[in-house]
């Protein structure tokens, strides 16, 4: 099983619409989860860290169920602009004292006039 | 505030040649690290630096693949000699600190990473 899994995509919408991104990760030790959006061609870039109290970031909202092992992210109000790939990613500590963060492979999103 | 440099952005070779690829993290940024990503993947992380010294490069694949970060700040990684399945966009990111107790200063700021293509 994969350490971090995604729906696999692409999700294809109309401007408006609400979109829903799961996740889910196998290593129950895994401390810190974040969202990140990578556009074609460039870079990710963190859009949001994921909190076990849910947290809203204007249209965004992310939510962690640590039980479930499950992490999701809604989009309200679809915007052309938020056509791209989301990523899971997950944080977990190693022995050496340091951390790495593992991403998914990322859930394709295309938001259609 | 400058973002992560990398250069090239474009690469192609053949294979069995070799390549190198260079990263200039955001400045103060002690951790670094080279990610690849193949097409349609999530980045994979190779090899994490924390200043000069490796914390983990447990998914480097050592027999062709090099790195180093001799003086702390800028990076290079090395393919010799490179395979077809090598063919890949690969990110060097920086951040802050990632030590587990960090918080908030773990964010990891990406560079516009060199796109590989072997021949």
């Amino acid at each position: 099983r994969k350490e971090v899994e995604q729906d696999p995509g692409p999700f294809n919408v109309p401007e408006g619409a609400t979109v829903a991104f799961n996740c889910t990760y196998s290593n129950s030790a895994s401390q810190s989860f974040f969202w990140y959006r990578q556009d074609c061609r460039k870079e990710p870039k963190l859009l949001m860290s994921v909190y076990s109290s849910g947290n809203e970031d204007g249209r965004f909202t992310a939510q962690l169920n640590r039980a479930s092992q499950y992490i999701s992210l809604l989009i309200r109000d679809s915007k052309l602009s938020d056509s791209a790939t989301y990523l899971c990613v997950v944080k977990r500590g190693k022995n050496s004292g340091y951390s790495t963060l593992t991403f998914g492979k990322g859930t394709m999103l295309l938001v259609s006039p | 505030e400058a973002g992560v440099a990398q250069s090239p952005r474009y690469k192609i070779i053949e294979k069995r040649q070799s390549v190198a690829f260079w990263c200039n993290p955001i400045s103060g940024h002690a951790t670094l690290y080279w990610y690849q990503q193949i097409l349609g993947q999530g980045p994979k992380l190779l090899i994490q630096f924390q200043n000069n010294g490796v914390v983990d490069d447990s998914q480097l694949p050592k027999d062709r693949f090099s790195a180093e970060r001799l003086k702390g700040v800028d990076s290079t990684l090395k393919i010799q000699p490179a395979k077809l399945e090598d063919s890949a966009v690969y990110l060097c990111a920086s951040s802050l600190d990632l030590r587990v107790a960090a918080s908030g200063t773990d964010t990891q700021y990406f560079g516009p990473g060199t796109r590989l293509t072997v021949l």
